[in-house]
């Protein structure tokens, strides 16, 4: 079965300081990646997903990640944070694709907190 | 749109008392999922379903039910609560046979639940 796993807990960063929050996973076949983002009393949010192609992803508010499959990492990363990027941030990994196995398997989350 | 809606919002319950948590979504989805949250575990996948009529179980079913009449509803049910179901709960939608297979999962503003 695969996992994911989050190196780190919470993040403390200071506003326009660059951010790395790191994601590995385990898995002997292809995976789909995702970053999801919840801010605080919300849902999840899609930050941006990895299917296939360029190994280096771009997604919404300035996110960007790259797909690394020799080190199984999927490392989520933004140049300049903002004090509305605090949240709680999480990785997830779907096996393959098509056929009936859509689910999601989540890592623990990070919580990111930008600081003034 | 709507999205995914979920309702109640909030609820108390005690121990031993039955509830049924909404889902719907106006998406047109084929693939609807629950989780729950619980701080420091991440999401873990309760039941999800793959079309209307076929739903199985996730990463912790025990003393949750699912069904799936229709595309658009996916409720919940907590047959005899428990405190170990305090948590708060999530449903996610997302449409695998849609063109390109987005593979983006939808998630609803969640149900925060307190079993006393």
């Amino acid at each position: 079965a695969q996992s994911v796993t989050q190196l780190d807990s919470q993040v403390p960063v200071f506003e326009e300081a660059p951010v790395e929050l790191r994601c590995n996973y385990s898995s002997s076949v292809s995976v789909y990646l995702f970053w999801y983002v919840q801010y605080p009393n919300q849902g999840l949010q899609l930050l941006l997903k990895y299917l296939s192609g360029s190994t280096l992803v771009k997604g919404i508010n300035g996110f960007e990640a790259e797909f690394n499959k020799s080190q199984t990492s999927f490392h989520l990363r933004k140049p300049s944070v903002h004090i509305s990027d605090t949240a709680e941030y999480f990785c997830a990994v779907r096996i393959g694709s098509g056929g009936s196995n859509y689910k999601l398997t989540f890592g623990k989350g990070t919580l990111l907190t930008v600081n003034p | 749109n709507a999205g995914v809606t979920q309702t109640p919002k909030f609820q108390v319950l005690k121990t031993g008392q039955s509830m049924t948590l909404q889902c719907a979504q106006d998406m047109n989805h084929e693939y609807m999922s629950w989780y729950r949250q619980d701080p420091g575990m991440g999401l873990r996948l309760i039941h999800y379903s793959v079309g209307a009529g076929i739903t199985d179980q996730g990463e912790v079913p025990n003393g949750y039910n699912v069904s799936r009449s229709t595309t658009e509803d996916f409720p919940l049910r907590l047959l005899s609560a428990a405190p170990s179901q305090t948590s708060v709960y999530f449903c996610a939608s997302s449409h695998p046979k849609s063109q390109g297979y987005q593979e983006t999962q939808y998630f609803g503003p969640g149900t925060r639940l307190l079993v006393l």
